[in-house]
């Protein structure tokens, strides 16, 4: 069955530090997005991303955040100055022609 | 903007017991999903529904989509342990993005 693949899957960071966390979509899809979920809270958008560009993003992605697809398969979500509150699972989806998601496994975000 | 409503946010069941969790959208949707998140994991899609009024049956799980195309329900038959976990309904607005708004979730757990 296809997967959402993640990487890392617990990172630890200083707070102010940079962290990158790296997603490989279904090959096929076409939409992929960044969700997060604080723990036991909702999950909640991030950004949407379609046709090499943000399709939409929530007020949450602010400047300190950015996306790429740097090499057509990978997806990446960029914190540039990590905070506190960053602390959250970041689940990484795709999306196919069936119009639901499919999510990865999830990376596990703590700054201290 | 679109807000996706849940509730109950808690249920506890013995099991065997019946379980329903309802979802509203604020907006008219498109399509409405739902996806179980296991303790400890990530969402994994349940099942998809398009149609105004459409019922769909998994085994003992039926869905049902509103007839306004705004709201949701899941029931569950006869719980068993293995139902346990958070329960989240999810929709892009109608004529809108593909941006999924989740609800908020309801999270079963069941007694043996």
């Amino acid at each position: 069955e296809p997967e959402v693949t993640q990487t890392p899957s617990h990172q630890v960071t200083q707070m102010g530090q940079e962290v990158i966390l790296r997603c490989v979509p279904i090959s096929n899809h076409l939409y992929f997005y960044w969700y997060r979920q604080i723990l036991g809270q909702k999950v909640e958008f991030l950004v949407s991303f379609y046709n090499n560009e943000i399709s939409e993003k929530s007020e949450i992605f602010d400047d300190q955040f950015s996306v790429e697809r740097p090499d057509g398969s990978n997806f990446t979500l960029k914190i540039r100055s990590t905070k506190l509150e960053d602390s959250a699972m970041y689940f990484c989806a795709s999306m196919g022609p069936a119009r639901f998601a499919f999510f990865g496994q999830g990376t596990r975000l703590t700054v201290v | 903007g679109q807000q996706v409503m849940q509730i109950p946010q808690y249920q506890h069941v013995q099991e065997g017991e019946d379980f329903t969790t309802y979802c509203n959208s604020s907006t008219t949707l498109s399509n409405i999903q739902w996806y179980k998140q296991r303790p400890g994991g990530h969402p994994v899609f349940l099942i998809q529904l398009v149609k105004s009024g459409e019922v769909k049956k998994q085994k003992r799980l039926t869905f049902q989509f509103g007839e306004a195309k705004k709201n949701s329900s899941l029931h569950i038959t006869a719980t068993q342990t293995t139902d346990v976990g958070t329960y989240f309904c999810a929709g892009p607005r109608q004529g809108g993005s593909e941006k999924l708004v989740f609800g908020k979730g309801t999270k079963l757990t069941v007694n043996p």
